[in-house]
């Protein structure tokens, strides 16, 4: 089957600590994206890459880090620097410039305590 | 200020009910689409439709319309006969261009949409 997929679908740290959440996807994007859910938040944009080996900040990049080696993955660290770790991360693609529509992972709930 | 509005933060209605959720948004773009997206308790994002700046002719997909006023900058989704597998989180989104030429999505805040029996 066709899709994205983020692992772990639960996820808890110790402050402090950093950690990579996964995203990858077998559709063939070109484009892919990290959001943040919080309760009535909403999703915010972390960071976004149109191509491999190029990506750009969202409007809440500070405290995160991403890679795209590889055209099916965009891997989210969140470091220690950021202060509110503790929310729901979503990976989505889409094909890439041209507004197409965005498909998104299942999501990972990350958890520091 | 480019962004999307959704007024209503919460319904309630009972099954078979129809029931319309607001999307009101701003842009500088000419040409800009709008999107709706669906969450269930699941939690992922299931994509419902896209609809383009020069095509205002509404849409039915089944039990789903959605109308699109540029006169008014708002983009509604109507459900009608509603059900309780309706029940879900609704985004309403923007695509906008950045400064560096790239795209991206800008949500709404969402509406959470409860169906009862």
């Amino acid at each position: 089957d066709g899709g994205i997929t983020q692992s772990p679908k639960y996820l808890f740290r110790k402050e402090g600590q950093n950690v990579t959440l996964s995203c990858e996807q077998n559709l063939n994007h070109d484009a892919m994206y990290w959001y943040r859910q919080d309760p009535g938040q909403g999703l915010r944009l972390i960071y976004y890459s149109q191509i491999v080996n190029d990506f750009q900040k969202g409007d809440i990049a500070e405290g995160y880090s991403v890679s795209r080696e590889k055209k099916e993955s965009f891997p989210l660290t969140v470091t220690s620097a950021q202060k509110n770790p503790t929310a729901f991360y979503l990976c989505a693609s889409s094909m890439g410039r041209g507004a197409y529509e965005q498909y998104f992972g299942p999501g990972t709930r990350l958890t520091v305590t | 200020a480019q962004k999307v509005t959704q007024a209503q933060t919460e319904i309630s209605v009972v099954e078979k009910e129809d029931v319309t959720l607001d999307c009101v948004y701003e842009t500088r773009d000419t040409t800009y689409y709008l999107f709706w997206y669906k969450q269930p308790p699941s939690g992922e994002l299931v994509f419902l439709i896209r609809r383009n700046s020069f095509d205002e002719q509404n849409e039915i997909s089944g039990r789903y319309s959605w109308n699109f006023q540029k006169s008014t900058s708002s983009f509604n989704f109507t459900i009608t006969a509603s059900q309780v597998v309706d029940s879900a989180v609704y985004f309403c989104a923007l695509s906008i261009i950045t400064q560096g030429g790239s795209e991206k999505l800008v949500f709404g805040k969402g509406m959470k949409l409860t169906v009862n029996p």
